[in-house]
């Protein structure tokens, strides 16, 4: 079946530092993966997507994420951190090749410190 | 902008009754999904659907049956409420043409069982 995990309940990095919130997935097919942010009393948004192509890919508020195959992972990354990307984290995946369910980690909170 | 309401922002229930929760989406979309999100559990997924009058089961549907009659309006019923179905309950809906689409979220409703 297909899973997706969050290794980190919670990181925390300095305000100007990069940052990096860890994902790893498990599919039999091809995945479709995804990050979705959640701040305080909101629903959850979406940040990006991979689907094919560039390994790298940009998305919302300056956020990219790293699509590795070989390492099964998909790692959500910001160059320089606000303290305004102080939230709930979630990766969440696609199995192409099964039925049609995503499925989503079970979250990562991310603190800025000023 | 793509809107997601959920008819109930918290919502408390006595053990037995049936509650239903309702969810609304304006975007014409094909596909919408009931999760419910616990702390260190994450979101997972109870139902969705991909057509009117169509549903799937997803990873925990015990407890739960839903209802897709309008392809606009997709609604979760607890024939039974239990103190385990205190939760955050969200909504979510896709455009089915691509399973690439990203989620659009409601704002969720926080379900208490007493």
């Amino acid at each position: 079946a297909q899973s997706v995990a969050q290794p980190e309940d919670q990181v925390n990095v300095a305000e100007g530092n990069p940052l990096t919130v860890k994902c790893t997935y498990s599919v039999s097919g091809n995945p479709y993966l995804f990050w979705y942010v959640q701040y305080p009393n909101r629903g959850l948004q979406f940040l990006l997507k991979y689907i094919t192509g560039d390994n790298l890919v940009k998305g919302s508020y300056g956020f990219e994420a790293e699509f590795n195959k070989s390492q099964t992972s998909f790692h959500l990354k910001k160059p320089s951190a606000l303290v305004s990307d102080s939230a709930l984290y979630f990766c969440a995946v696609r199995d192409t090749d099964r039925d049609d369910k995503i499925i989503f980690g079970k979250g990562t909170r991310l603190h800025i410190l000023p | 902008d793509v809107k997601v309401t959920q008819s109930s922002r918290y919502l408390v229930k006595r053990t037995g009754e049936k509650v239903f929760l309702e969810c609304v989406q304006d975007m014409d979309h094909e596909n919408m999904f009931w999760y419910r999100q616990d702390p260190g559990l994450g979101l997972r997924l109870i139902y969705f659907s991909y057509d009117v009058k169509m549903k799937e089961k997803g990873d925990i549907p015990e407890g739960y049956s839903v209802s897709r009659e309008k392809k606009e309006r997709f609604s979760l019923i607890l024939e039974s409420a239990s103190t385990n179905q205190t939760s955050m309950y969200l909504c979510a809906s896709s455009w089915g043409g691509d399973r690439g689409e990203k989620l659009f979220f409601g704002s969720g409703t926080q379900l208490s069982v007493l």
